[in-house]
């Protein structure tokens, strides 16, 4: 079957640098995405990685493996407005997008 | 980037009612969106996958006659949720993906549509 792995839930401090993982394993892989979501919003893309190696968009940076089925999302000098749940989700061989169940990020002062 | 718009962004309806939820892709043509259901605490769950021209193809789970989706052009796919119940109340989301020169295989999401029946 088709499965995406990342933390439930990880606390971390303002200012601070927080890594939040995902590891799959699914049919097939035609990418790997990181999205944002603010409760009761729909989420917001981050990032999409389909070769390994690091990516690096502004204080958020995303880490792919394929051969390891492991990715990570990076984020620096966090801020208040970074607190949100964070979605893993992999394009699989049929363009499907499988999702993780989201790891809220709780950013205290 | 591309922006996908989806109406309404709130609806309340009664028990046994039927409403319609609209998804634009406004500036790019996508044959393809997606139509994600969300309940609370939980994560986006794929429900169907609209087809301009064709019928939708449904998750397993999801009830084709009580979710109707149509997709009668390339900017424009439609879920129509049938006979609501209390239980159908969740939020509702859509994407499509721009499959013209501009694919990047990146998805770009409606707003979402928080649906309550009462």
């Amino acid at each position: 079957g088709q499965n995406i792995d990342q933390p439930t839930e990880m606390t971390a401090t303002e200012g601070a640098i927080v890594q939040i993982n995902c590891t799959y394993q699914t049919s097939g892989f035609n990418g790997l995405f990181w999205y944002q979501q603010h409760a009761g919003e729909a989420p917001t893309f981050l990032s999409y990685n389909v070769l390994d190696g690091l990516e690096e968009k502004g204080r958020f940076s995303s880490f792919l493996s394929r051969s390891k089925g492991y990715s990570y999302l990076l984020l620096k000098e966090l801020q208040m407005k970074d607190s949100a749940s964070y979605l893993c989700a992999v394009m699989d061989s049929n363009y499907q997008l499988i999702w993780g169940a989201g790891t809220k990020l709780i950013i205290k002062p | 980037g591309a922006v996908v718009s989806q109406h309404p962004s709130w609806v309340i309806c009664k028990s046994g009612t039927s409403v319609k939820i609209e998804c634009r892709s406004l500036d790019f043509q996508a044959t393809t969106m997606f139509w994600y259901r969300q309940f609370p605490k939980q994560s986006l769950m794929l429900m169907a996958t609209s087809n301009e021209g064709s019928k939708a193809t449904y998750e397993q789970g999801v009830e084709k006659d009580k979710f109707l989706i149509n997709h009668a052009s390339l900017t424009l796919s439609t879920l129509t949720v049938t006979s609501a119940h209390p239980e159908d109340s969740s939020f509702y989301i859509c994407s499509a993906r721009d499959t013209g020169d501009g694919d990047t295989g990146e998805l770009f999401f409606g707003e979402g549509s928080r649906l309550t029946v009462l």
